[in-house]
């Protein structure tokens, strides 16, 4: 059973840098798709970006300019960083699995989902 | 970037009636890939439906979904006590994959 499971500060100050890590168990982080998907509050889902194992990357247009992931295989690891950030970008975080390993079929395994929340 | 709009934003329905989420989409979601899930209060979303139609494993067949193009649907034929939550379809068709604000099914 593969799980999901993310770390990371709680608590950033405006204009820093958030940074999280998911780490996967129960199933190799290879040749599959690995998505940084947002909740606020209350509200709904936003995707973020996603990483495949050998490291190529896309990201939501809306983030692009600050966010940067990256992958470490061996340690069946991916990261998420955001740069700059404001309260806007107080939320949950969820790391998740692209059920195909072509990207697609919607995201079959999440991790539990970290707060983040942006204060100073 | 595709936009979805679900309706209706809260269905209040009893345990044991049919429920029926809609989804639209402001342009034609490629090769019908559209998913459906369903999240719990302090719970990450789940996965039921996939390519549409599609359940993903484990579902019950309670479940199913439909629709093509720009109109899609969510029906729980049955409802049980464990389905009342919101329910979010999400594109993955055309980057960047987008979700729809969800349908909250509440019991009457």
């Amino acid at each position: 059973q593969v799980q999901l499971q993310e770390s990371g500060p709680g608590l950033v100050k405006p204009s820093e840098t958030l940074s999280l890590t998911c780490t996967v168990s129960g199933g190799s982080i290879s040749t599959y798709y690995w998505s940084w998907i947002r909740q606020p509050a209350g509200k709904g889902l936003e995707w973020i970006g996603r990483i495949y194992s050998s490291g190529s990357t896309n990201y939501n247009p809306s983030l692009k300019s600050r966010v940067t992931m990256s992958v470490d295989t061996s340690k069946n690891q991916f990261s998420l960083k955001l740069t700059s950030v404001t309260a806007a970008d107080t939320a949950g975080y969820y790391c998740a699995r692209s059920r195909s390993a072509a990207g697609y079929g919607g995201f079959d395994y999440w991790g539990q989902g970290t707060l983040v929340t942006v204060s100073s | 970037e595709i936009v979805l709009t679900q309706s209706p934003g809260t269905l209040s329905l009893s345990p044991g009636e049919r429920a029926t989420l809609s989804c639209r989409a402001s342009q034609s979601v490629s090769s019908n890939y559209l998913a459906w899930y369903q999240q719990k209060p302090g719970q990450a979303p789940r996965l039921l439906i996939y390519g549409a139609s599609s359940r993903a494993t484990g579902i019950p067949d309670r479940f199913s979904g439909s629709g093509s193009g720009t109109d899609f649907t969510l029906s729980i034929s049955r409802l049980e006590p464990e389905d009342f939550a919101v329910y979010y379809c999400q594109q993955y068709g055309s980057s960047p994959g987008t979700f729809g604000q969800g349908t909250k099914v509440e019991i009457k």
